[in-house]
């Protein structure tokens, strides 16, 4: 039974577009939200991540959007890329890194 | 640069086998992690280690064990290997302490087993 569900499981958008994917958890005492990329062949890499005391973090073209009281947080990334292909995971923990995931979107950006 | 090395990155074994997945840090990080990443599932957390001969059991520790010896070693051991223990097996690293806690990842051994 996962703790944090992702949505979509995958998802393609055109060069130029945003991609947006949503998580939702339960447990309140969640206290870090990181979202992770994973290339294939390789293993996943931290991207951005967020704490439950901002709304919003920007990092370039990516973005967390952080809703506390709904238990939801997303990733929105603009201008998307070829080169941002990749699977994104969410996850969320309560204490220092133990992490638990989300399932897994797959974003194929096309030229 | 930091890194985190895996043994193997394809390995195929038998049923009934003992396999041993070795993961290896040069990061002088404290903690360590085995997952196992099934598509639709995510990545799951077998076991964790918060120092040198300690170990956590994480949310699927059945059919696994695991050894940290040494710092920057840990190892994740399949007693007997059953066909359903057929995944990615990722191992990370992160250190104590820093408020990101970020988990630096190896690439992965895909275990099939027969």
């Amino acid at each position: 039974q996962q703790q944090v569900k992702q949505s979509p499981q995958s998802l393609i958008v055109q060069k130029g577009g945003i991609s947006i994917i949503n998580c939702a958890y339960e447990n309140t005492a969640f206290d870090y939200f990181p979202w992770y990329q994973q290339f294939p062949g390789k293993g996943p890499a931290l991207l951005i991540a967020i704490r439950p005391d901002v709304s919003e973090k920007k990092e370039g073209r990516f973005t967390i959007s952080f809703n506390k009281s709904a238990k939801q947080f997303s990733l929105h990334i603009m201008d998307s890329q070829p080169g941002d292909s990749a699977t994104y995971f969410c996850a969320a923990s309560t204490s220092w890194g133990k992490l638990q995931f989300g399932a897994g979107t797959q974003v194929v950006v096309t030229p | 640069d930091v890194k985190v090395t895996q043994s193997s990155r394809y390995l195929v074994k038998r049923t009934g086998e003992k396999v041993f997945l070795e993961c290896v840090q040069d990061m002088d990080h404290e903690n360590m992690f085995w997952y196992r990443q099934d598509p639709g599932l995510g990545l799951r957390l077998i076991y964790f280690s918060y120092d040198v001969k300690m170990k956590e059991k994480g949310d699927i520790p059945e059919g696994y064990s695991v050894s940290r010896e040494k710092k920057e070693r840990f190892s994740l051991i399949l007693e007997s290997a059953s066909t359903n223990q057929t995944s990615m097996y990722l191992c990370a690293s992160s250190s104590t302490g820093t408020r990101t806690d970020e988990q630096f990842f190896g690439p992965g051994t895909r275990l099939t087993v027969l």
